[in-house]
């Protein structure tokens, strides 16, 4: 089973500063890695992925995450947060397998709050 | 990117009404499709993954008679909640995953259901 633990309920920022999200996974297997955002009453959506290759990943507005894997840590980097940047933020796992159907498992999530 | 519509968006109902809540993948096929709860400042909660052509698998302690998911196409899997009650009001988000293994789970909008 894989379990995912998101360090900060709450995160409060200015905006132009940088913000880190931290994300700790725990997995007896390989592993896909993912952050997402969620706005006020919406869906998730896909800032990044973490499937292969390259530690550092890049995604939407502005977002990057690095993958260590001896620490089994993907934390999310934004260097200069904005207004809009306020939302709740979700890592998630799954399995690193070929099928389609396996379940994410979410961290309890961070709350970003960026202030003028 | 890949879109998946989630319909309605929000529902207002009586005590003792069934709900039906649609999820479309609109751009891709989606052999496996997640339902998942938010309750309020929570994570989302798995409540069962619907493969296409079969039946449902619910996570424990999630009730298959009411909650009941139908995923009769590649594109539609639906969700019913039977004789809803106040204590079922909450967050209801859908995603899809595209058939290749290592492809994310896309996001619905949600379903805000609420029961008087």
């Amino acid at each position: 089973a894989q379990s995912v633990t998101q360090l900060d309920s709450q995160v409060p920022v200015f905006e132009e500063a940088p913000v880190e999200l931290r994300c700790n996974y725990s997995s007896s297997v390989s592993v896909y890695l993912f952050w997402y955002v969620q706005y006020p009453n919406q869906g998730l959506q896909l800032l990044l992925k973490y499937l292969s290759g390259s530690t550092l990943v890049k995604g939407i507005n502005g977002f990057e995450a690095e993958f260590n894997k001896s620490q089994t840590s993907f934390h999310l980097r934004k260097p200069s947060v904005h207004i809009s940047d306020t939302a709740e933020y979700f890592c998630a796992v799954r399995v690193n397998s070929g099928g389609s159907n396996y379940k994410l498992t979410f961290g309890k999530g961070t709350l970003l709050t960026v202030n003028p | 990117g890949a879109v998946v519509s989630q319909h309605p968006s929000r529902v207002i109902c009586k005590s003792g009404t069934s709900v039906k809540i649609e999820c479309r993948s609109l751009d891709f096929q989606a052999t496996t499709m997640f339902w998942y709860r938010q309750f309020p400042k929570q994570s989302l909660m798995l409540m069962a993954t619907s493969n296409e052509g079969s039946k449902a698998t619910y996570e424990q302690g999630v009730e298959k008679d009411k909650f009941l998911i139908n995923h009769a196409s590649l594109t539609l899997s639906t969700l019913t909640v039977t004789s809803a009650h106040p204590e079922d009001s909450s967050f209801y988000i859908c995603s899809a995953s595209q058939p290749q293994g290592n492809q994310p789970q896309h996001f619905g909008d949600g379903t805000r259901l609420s029961i008087l």
